[in-house]
Order: structure tokens, then sequence, then C-alpha cells
């Protein structure tokens, strides 16, 4: 999806190991947003951000890290993976008012 | 505890028929509803919305209904296309808030 880069598109990692899924965006919007999509569940909110420096817990931030230095990138660190952790993650920019996300095109993890 | 439910993980229509998808939610402090669309490793785009002062909001075939009182909300596509098959996430925000809430989805499958 155009302005919101998500890498790697594909992923396998062994549980215990470490990663970092990259956001960038390129449309200089403050809010960016991390969920995961577990099947039948939904999208989950795991970290999100108001603006480069500021970042705030969502739903599901454990096992999660997330920086923001700069406007355009919203890196999520994934420490000590566990299978649990096992899904497709995807980052979002806040379009306009009253969330109208335009989302990446996803990162799909599996922790084996 | 899921704050906003889809009760219907699937629904198969026929082309040129009604689709209807329906969500309920229970936090009295959402205001403003949003539904997205979802095709196979793509982002979730956004599709309409609609805010609580509303009962209604209609964009070409897709019109959205919401009922306070019952705390439900429906999508309605009509007619229904090939090209609509995908999954359908309703999304709940609640005044002042910067966080959408999730239904679990329902996929659409449109039968030519």
């Amino acid at each position: 999806n155009a302005g919101v880069t998500q890498t790697p598109k594909f992923r396998i990692l062994k549980i215990g190991q470490s990663m970092t899924l990259q956001c960038t965006q390129d449309m200089n919007h403050n809010y960016m947003y991390w969920y995961r999509q577990d099947p039948g569940m939904g999208l989950k909110l795991i970290y999100y951000s108001v603006g480069a420096g500021i970042t705030d817990k969502g739903e599901v931030p454990n096992g999660y890290n997330v920086s923001r230095s700069t406007t355009e990138d919203f890196p999520l660190r994934l420490e000590l993976a566990a299978p649990s952790q096992t899904s497709v993650y995807f980052c979002a920019i806040r379009t306009g008012t009253n969330e109208k996300l335009f989302f990446g095109s996803g990162t799909q993890l599996s922790v084996l | 505890d899921q704050q906003v439910k889809q009760n219907s993980p699937s629904l198969s229509v026929q082309e040129g028929r009604i689709s209807i998808l329906n969500c309920d939610y229970t936090n009295s402090m959402f205001d403003y509803f949003l539904w997205y669309k979802k095709y196979p490793a793509e982002g979730p785009t956004f599709l309409i919305s609609i805010s609580s002062i509303k009962d209604k909001n209609e964009d070409g075939r897709f019109t959205v209904f919401l009922n306070k009182s019952a705390k439900h909300l429906s999508l309605h596509i009509v007619p229904s296309q090939p090209g609509d098959s995908a999954v359908y996430f309703c999304a709940a925000k609640k005044a002042a808030g910067n966080k959408l809430t999730f239904g679990g989805g329902t996929r659409v499958l449109v039968k030519p």
C-alpha cells in the first residue's frame, strides 16, 4: 500500500530470537499504530504513537517494544520471540480525523 | 472482553443480491464506527464510517446503519459483486479517543 512500507513481508523466527519489524511512511502523519491480526480475532492494538518521541501501549503490548525517533519511522521490536507472537502484523497511519487508518501490507511472522 | 463483536464469521451470497454484515458493541462510550475491508495478503482499507449522531450513512453500494439503543450496526452491500469477496471488520472509537477497537471480522464470499 503506497505511503506505508513494512519490511519484511515474511519472517520465520526461532523461539527466543529477536527481530525488528520496520514501518516507514512518506505521508508526514503524526499518528502511527501497530496492530496484530490473529485468525478470527480481528486486529489488536500493540502500540501507537502520536508523534516523534511519544509512544503509548495498546491492548497487547507485552513482549514488544517501540520507538519513534522520527515522523517517518515506527519500528516494532520483538524480544525473546514466543509462539504466541505468531501473527500478521500491520502498521498504520491516521490520515484524518476519527481514526480513518491507512494500513501497510503487513508482515507475516511465524515463531517456531 | 470483546467490546466489538461480529458474530457471523462468514457469509455467502449470490452476485446481485444484498449482503448484510452485523456488528454489536458493548461500550456505550463508543461514538464513531468504521468498516474496513481486507483482501488476502493486503492491509485493511477504510470502507465507510458513521457518527453516533446519525443512524445511516450511504456511499454508493455501501450503507451503514446504526442502532444506538441496541448497540448494533450493520453494513449493507447492494448489489453484491464478486469483487466484494473479502473480510470485513467493524471498528469503534470512543469520543476524544485515538484508538480503534476492532471486531473479529466476517468473511464474505460473493458467488457469480
